[in-house]
């Protein structure tokens, strides 16, 4: 079965400095892995993915990922946290390739970034 | 280029009836999946349709049922609403063959009294 877990209900961060979030997945088969964003009364919007190359994936809004094989995770990074990145962060596993395959949410880590 | 509609934004329902949302996908894609987000918690996927078919379901029982028209647009329906039924519901659109993620809407807020 595949599942992701987001170890962290909150986290907490000052504008200007760097942000990790964190995910670990447990998934049969290879992990095809993404980070959304919810602002508040809206809905997912998607930041970025990994489903094969390079473990360092770039996305949106200057937010990054690293995937590791080894410790099963994939943190979402970013240098330098800005207040209107404030917002709900979920990571997401896909039982396959495609969209037609079912994807799995964590439960969501609250980003708050403090000027 | 509009994204995914989905109607009505607020909906408050009481216990046992029944309720029907709606969903326009993405210029573009013909795949709709419908999720349910508990307060607090992440999506919960609900099922899939494409082809005017429910491709997939996840672990929610009958009274939970849906429809997707000829322009691939969705409905979901509830039956017998119970205070638990009550969520922000997701709509998702995307081509299946892709491996990109979905475009999500905005939700609409069921609340059951």
């Amino acid at each position: 079965a595949q599942s992701v877990a987001q170890p962290e209900d909150q986290v907490n961060v000052a504008e200007g400095n760097p942000l990790t979030v964190k995910c670990t997945y447990s998934v049969s088969g290879n992990p095809y892995l993404f980070w959304y964003v919810q602002y508040p009364n809206r809905g997912l919007q998607f930041l970025l993915k990994y489903i094969t190359g390079d473990n360092l994936v770039k996305g949106s809004y200057g937010f990054e990922a690293e995937f590791n094989k080894s410790q099963t995770s994939f943190h979402l990074k970013k240098p330098s946290a800005l207040v209107s990145d404030s917002a709900l962060y979920f990571c997401a596993v896909r039982d396959g390739a495609y969209n037609f395959n079912k994807f799995y949410f964590g439960s969501g880590t609250k980003l708050n970034v403090k000027p | 280029d509009a994204g995914v509609t989905q109607s009505p934004t607020h909906l408050i329902k009481t216990r046992g009836q029944q309720v029907t949302l709606r969903c326009s996908p993405k210029s573009g894609h013909d795949t709709v999946s419908w999720y349910q987000q508990a307060l607090g918690q992440g999506p919960q996927f609900i099922f899939q349709y494409y082809e005017e078919e429910e491709r997939q379901r996840g672990n929610f029982p009958d009274r939970f049922s849906g429809h997707q028209f000829p322009n691939y647009s969705s409905e979901l329906n509830v039956n017998a609403l119970l205070l638990g039924d009550s969520a922000l519901y997701l709509c998702a659109s995307s081509t299946p063959r892709s491996s990109y993620g979905y475009t999500f809407g905005s939700g609409t807020r069921l609340t059951v009294v």
